[in-house]
């Protein structure tokens, strides 16, 4: 069975600052990766996705993502943070199922943005 | 027209009610989703619909009861719901065979 792993529960960055949250998979086929960003009650935004082809994904809102096949490692980046990244942050593994694609998220990790 | 919407944004219920959740979307989706989201968790997924139909159901207690009108509307009928139901419940969809879902704000729902 598929299962995606955040080892990071918080990350606390200033404003400015790098970024790169973790997350690793388990799947047995190659696997259609994403991450998603959910803001304080609201919805899931999907940030980017990786399926085939360039191993490097370029997102929204200047978050890119590299997919390492012989590590599991999808983990997300973004050089420069600003105060409104401040969110829970989903990585998941998607498996094909009756014609959809299903999500198997990871437990997220809270991202602080101190000025 | 790029988004999914959910009414009612809250809704607080007793345990002998009856009430409805709705999902909209008009991007020509056809498959569509319901999850439900407790506080600092991930989404879980209770169920699929693929051209309108059912195609998963994630054990899902029968107290919840899904509908699927029309290729854009999702329904989430709830009755006789524990306190522990209350959660956020979000809808999504997705065009088949497309991994990535479209997710609406969600529904904050309270049992009491």
């Amino acid at each position: 069975a598929q299962s995606v792993t955040q080892p990071d529960i918080h990350i606390t960055v200033s404003e400015g600052a790098s970024l790169e949250l973790r997350c690793n998979y388990s799947y047995g086929a190659t696997p259609y990766l994403f991450w998603y960003v959910q803001s304080p009650g609201q919805g899931l935004q999907l940030l980017l996705k990786y399926f085939s082809g360039d191993t490097l994904v370029q997102g929204i809102k200047g978050f890119e993502a590299e997919f390492k096949r012989s590590q599991s490692s999808f983990n997300l980046r973004k050089p420069s943070v600003h105060w409104s990244d401040a969110a829970e942050y989903f990585c998941a593994v998607g498996h094909l199922s009756g014609g959809s694609y299903i999500p198997t998220f990871g437990r997220g990790t809270s991202l602080i943005v101190h000025p | 027209d790029t988004e999914v919407t959910q009414t009612p944004k809250h809704l607080v219920m007793g345990m002998t009610n009856k009430k409805s959740l709705k999902c909209e979307q008009h991007m020509g989706h056809r498959a569509m989703y319901w999850y439900k989201q407790k506080a600092k968790k991930p989404p879980e997924l209770m169920f699929v619909y693929s051209y309108e139909k059912l195609s998963i159901n994630e054990s899902v207690p029968s107290r919840f009861s899904p509908e699927c009108p029309n290729s854009s509307l999702l329904n989430l009928h709830l009755h006789a719901l524990q306190p522990e139901d209350s959660a956020l419940y979000l809808c999504a969809s997705s065009l088949l065979g497309r991994g990535e879902q479209f997710f609406g704000p969600g529904t904050r729902l309270t049992v009491l």
